[in-house]
């Protein structure tokens, strides 16, 4: 079974600056995919970067970008440039390659302050 | 336009009543999920299906019971079983099988024991 920690779970971060949010896994599985998601106050999960394990390069989606470090199984999201509609919580997420099972780690919640 | 329908939005129940969230994707996907959230904490899977007329056990599925009759719904039924029902519901679906994908979320049910 897997199961995804995310150690921190409330950050805070002034408009405009840069914020790294936490996440590690366990796994035996050598091919899987990671998730973050966000979750703003209307509840609605939204996906905010992917990540496939065969891949070396860290995944980058505009203000989000990722620190991937397989043998320590570690999946960080940096945030850059924050701005306030990136406050929320904020999910770290595995999914195995064979196999339909998504897990959740804890949470973050993130508030961007102006 | 493709998405995931959950209904209703907020959900009352008695003590000792079974009730019913509906959950219903247009997506064509095959995989579906039901997760649990509870005030600040992660989701926590309840049951998931792969393909219709399958369906697994989460790691909460006490209480709970699903059905898969169609691709395109997958029901959730909280029973009086469950001792501790008042809680938010989130229904999602992903194309499923081994490929990088992400998972499509409903807006979510908040069910409360009154």
């Amino acid at each position: 079974a897997q199961t995804v920690t995310q150690s921190q779970p409330e950050m805070s971060v002034q408009e405009a600056e840069t914020v790294t949010l936490s996440c590690t896994y366990d796994t035996s599985e050598n091919n899987y995919y990671l998730f973050w998601y966000k979750q703003p106050p209307s509840r609605q999960m939204i996906l905010v970067i992917r990540q496939e394990a065969y891949k070396q390069q860290n995944a980058t989606e505009n203000r989000f970008s990722v620190n991937f470090q397989k043998a320590a199984k570690s999946f960080s999201l940096k945030i850059s440039d924050s701005q306030l509609g990136d406050t929320a919580m904020y999910f770290c997420a595995f999914k195995p390659e064979a196999g339909n099972m998504l897990t959740f780690g804890g949470g973050t919640r993130l508030m961007v302050k102006p | 336009d493709g998405g995931i329908t959950q209904s209703p939005k907020y959900l009352f129940r008695k003590e000792g009543q079974n009730v019913t969230l509906s959950c219903e994707q247009n997506l064509n996907h095959d995989a579906m999920y039901w997760y649990r959230q509870d005030p600040g904490q992660g989701l926590r899977l309840i049951y998931y299906s792969q393909i219709v007329n399958d369906f697994q056990k989460g790691d909460i599925a006490e209480g709970y019971s699903v059905s898969r009759e169609k691709k395109e719904s997958f029901p959730l039924t909280v029973t009086s079983a469950q001792k501790n029902p008042t809680a938010f519901y989130l229904c999602a679906s992903s194309r499923g099988g081994s490929l990088n994908t992400e998972a499509f979320f409903g807006q979510g049910t908040r069910l409360t024991v009154v």
